[in-house]
């Protein structure tokens, strides 16, 4: 089983909202991630998290706020979104173990289509 | 600056006939590479890989070649069918122990005519 889940698939929210977006995966992958996609462009990563802890931010603004509470889980908190905020939000998932070749290999959701009006 | 390139923004093949892809990186300390599948309003779909110390990898009907001197990678798909048509990226990653970043190229559409 390779299935990364995410909710909700689409996201209509205004400026002044909060938001959560969420990612499930029971591959007993131990890396998980959140990129960005504009269309026409290419995934760009915002966060990695590494056994639960945050190892990577792509100098991402603070109305976008990550958050792993176990190692199935990961969460994409939102506030005071911007209008070009608007865009796929990809999870992905990793086996995460150091020294894997696979440890590469990362395996996408479906995304979260989110608009911000 | 485009670390990971794909030059081609698309590329229309018969059915039956091979697709070549392909992908140029500038980036020396790069030591494993991806291809991605993507349909439209989907997440991308992991293909097919090869580490560095390889120069050719086979999966059924896809075949990646890499020629670290030229600091390029092709895919193959042989042979190519209407269903293979999508956007295909290519990724480059430095390793980075337990997790790594990747790099992706702009992307290429593939069309296959029936």
């Amino acid at each position: 089983d390779t299935e990364v889940t995410q909710t909700p698939k689409h996201l209509v929210m205004g400026m002044t909202n909060k938001k959560s977006l969420k990612c499930e995966q029971h591959m007993g992958h131990r890396a998980m991630y959140w990129y960005k996609q504009k269309a026409k462009k290419p995934p760009e990563l915002m966060f990695v998290y590494s056994y639960e802890k945050l190892s990577i931010n792509e100098s991402v603004p603070s109305r976008f706020s990550p958050e792993c509470p176990n190692s199935s889980l990961l969460n994409l908190h939102l506030h005071a979104l911007q209008p070009e905020d608007s865009a796929l939000y990809l999870c992905a998932s990793s086996p995460g173990l150091a020294g894997r070749q696979n440890s590469y290999e990362q395996y996408f959701g479906p995304g979260t289509r989110l608009t911000v009006t | 600056d485009q670390q990971v390139k794909q030059n081609s923004p698309s590329l229309s093949v018969q059915e039956g006939r091979i697709s070549i892809l392909n992908c140029d990186y500038t980036n020396s300390m790069f030591d494993y590479f991806l291809w991605y599948k993507k349909y439209p309003a989907e997440g991308p779909t992991f293909l097919i890989s090869i580490s560095s110390i390889k120069d050719k990898n086979e999966d059924g009907r896809f075949t990646v070649f890499l020629n670290k001197s030229a600091k390029h990678l092709s895919l193959h798909i042989v042979p190519s069918q209407p269903g293979d048509s999508a956007v295909y990226f290519c990724a480059a990653s430095a390793y980075g122990g337990a997790t790594n970043k990747l790099i992706f190229g702009t992307g290429t559409l593939l069309a296959v005519q029936p």
